[in-house]
């Protein structure tokens, strides 16, 4: 099994621009996470899928934001237009679902907006 | 889900057993006690979890109090690959999914 398969592992973009950040979940897990951690908040929650239907956006920062699952084997988390306080490690993670199952993480994306 | 408590930093040395302990005092009946760690520059990486029952696998053990109001993570024997930030969550699972809150975790040093 690869793994959940994220990409870009980095990115650099000039403020205003659009990002896309991809991600590959675990074949056969049917939640997919989405996660941001920086130096100050730590790990924050965006937003969940569960069998490809978003569950809780709560943690989605702005409009700006925004993400898509339209199978089960492929999730994308856009930023539009950018910002430098975006730049962040963006993790994405999924999970079999149900009681007392844990995540699968990816490597990463390290977006840096300059 | 019921928050959790955690030092913020503990030290072990190489080869002796690290001991990381969290306290979660207002944990419901139905919620499960989650470990993860994250290794720097990677994602975080589950490593155990359990209801009430003390838990192990190959990478940990999971000691749970008769109460369930605590709960500690040992790593038998420490190596210097184990220095990360370990993380201590409990959640329950509902109907539409599930989410898990990282808090700010214990960063273990292992020493030589």
């Amino acid at each position: 099994d690869a793994g959940v398969i994220q990409s870009p592992r980095h990115e650099v973009t000039e403020m205003g621009q659009e990002v896309t950040l991809r991600c590959k979940p675990i074949s056969g897990h049917n939640s997919l996470f989405w996660y941001r951690q920086t130096m100050m908040r730590g790990l924050e929650l965006l937003i969940y899928f569960n069998n490809n239907v978003p569950i809780d956006d709560s943690g989605m920062p702005e409009d700006r934001f925004s993400a898509k699952m339209p199978n089960a084997s492929f999730s994308t988390l856009k930023i539009q237009p950018s910002e430098p306080r975006d730049s962040a490690v963006y993790f994405c993670a999924s999970s079999t679902g149900g009681k007392g199952y844990g995540y699968t993480f990816g490597s990463g994306t390290r977006l840096t907006v300059v | 889900d019921a928050k959790t408590t955690q030092p913020t930093s503990m030290d072990c040395a190489e080869g002796r057993a690290a001991n990381l302990p969290c306290n979660h005092s207002t944990i419901s009946g139905n919620e499960y006690v989650y470990w993860y760690r994250q290794i720097h520059s990677q994602g975080p990486q589950y490593i155990i979890h359990g209801l009430k029952n003390n838990e192990t696998n190959e990478m940990a053990s999971l000691i749970i109090t008769e109460d369930r109001k605590s709960s500690t993570l040992i790593l038998p024997h420490a190596t210097l690959r184990d220095t990360a930030v370990y993380y201590c969550i409990v959640r329950a699972p509902n109907t539409g999914g599930f989410k898990t809150i990282f808090g700010a975790g214990t960063r273990l040093f292992v020493k030589a």
